[in-house]
């Protein structure tokens, strides 16, 4: 398997913009996470979906940030507009038990905000 | 919620070294994880183990459920071990948590 897949890797936008960040999840996982991980802050959840429904999304920081899961092949973050508090790297993880089981990470989305 | 303490925050060691790093929770948990984060950022799965020992190569793990910490050990390390070892603990119905990280630094 491909593992979890993120785009873009790096992202360099301007305060105000909006930013789009994506996922594919490994194939067959119904559970998929959004982290982000800051120096000050470490890894935060953001949001999790099981079946494409999301599940908890408390740790969402405001109303900037949405997230969808449209099929299970593809879930997206959006930041509208985007502050340069936002810079983070951004990780989408899957799983296949839920919170029990083994989560699997893609390589991050590094997201600066000028 | 459950809280992760990891240690010892950094490490620093000769290549060839043998080492141990420990994770104490405060809770009963039915996750626990073992991640490390490479010097290039990516987050990979060293060891899914919530309880009992395990074993991939020069490193394992074992988990003292009832005691509440768990441990990893890293034998004859290479410079290639270095980044960031993080503890992640679920309990029941719980997000995971994740510890602050142990540092590691080998030198050749």
């Amino acid at each position: 398997d491909a593992g979890v897949i993120q785009s873009p890797r790096h992202e360099v936008t301007e305060m105000g913009q909006e930013v789009t960040l994506r996922c594919k999840p490994i194939s067959g996982h119904d559970y998929l996470f959004w982290y982000r991980q800051t120096m000050m802050r470490g890894l935060e959840l953001l949001i999790y979906f099981n079946n494409n429904v999301p599940i908890d999304d408390s740790g969402m920081p405001e109303d900037r940030f949405s997230a969808k899961m449209p099929n299970a092949s593809f879930s997206t973050l959006k930041i509208q507009p985007s502050e340069p508090r936002d810079s983070a790297v951004y990780f989408c993880a899957s799983s296949s038990f839920g919170l029990i089981g083994e989560l699997f990470f893609g390589e991050g989305s590094r997201l600066t905000v000028l | 919620g459950i809280q992760v303490e990891q240690s010892p925050p950094d490490l620093i060691l000769q290549e060839g070294a043998n080492s141990t790093l420990r994770c104490n929770f405060s809770d009963s948990v039915n996750n626990l994880q073992w991640f490390h984060q490479n010097p290039w950022g990516q987050l990979i799965n060293l060891f899914y183990i919530p309880s009992g020992t395990k074993q991939n190569g020069r490193l394992s793990a074992t988990t003292v459920a009832t005691e509440r910490y768990s441990l990893l050990y890293i034998s004859s390390s290479q410079t290639t071990d270095s980044g960031v070892y993080f503890c992640a603990v679920g309990g029941s119905g719980s997000r995971l948590t994740f510890g602050e990280g142990t540092q590691l630094t080998v030198n050749p």
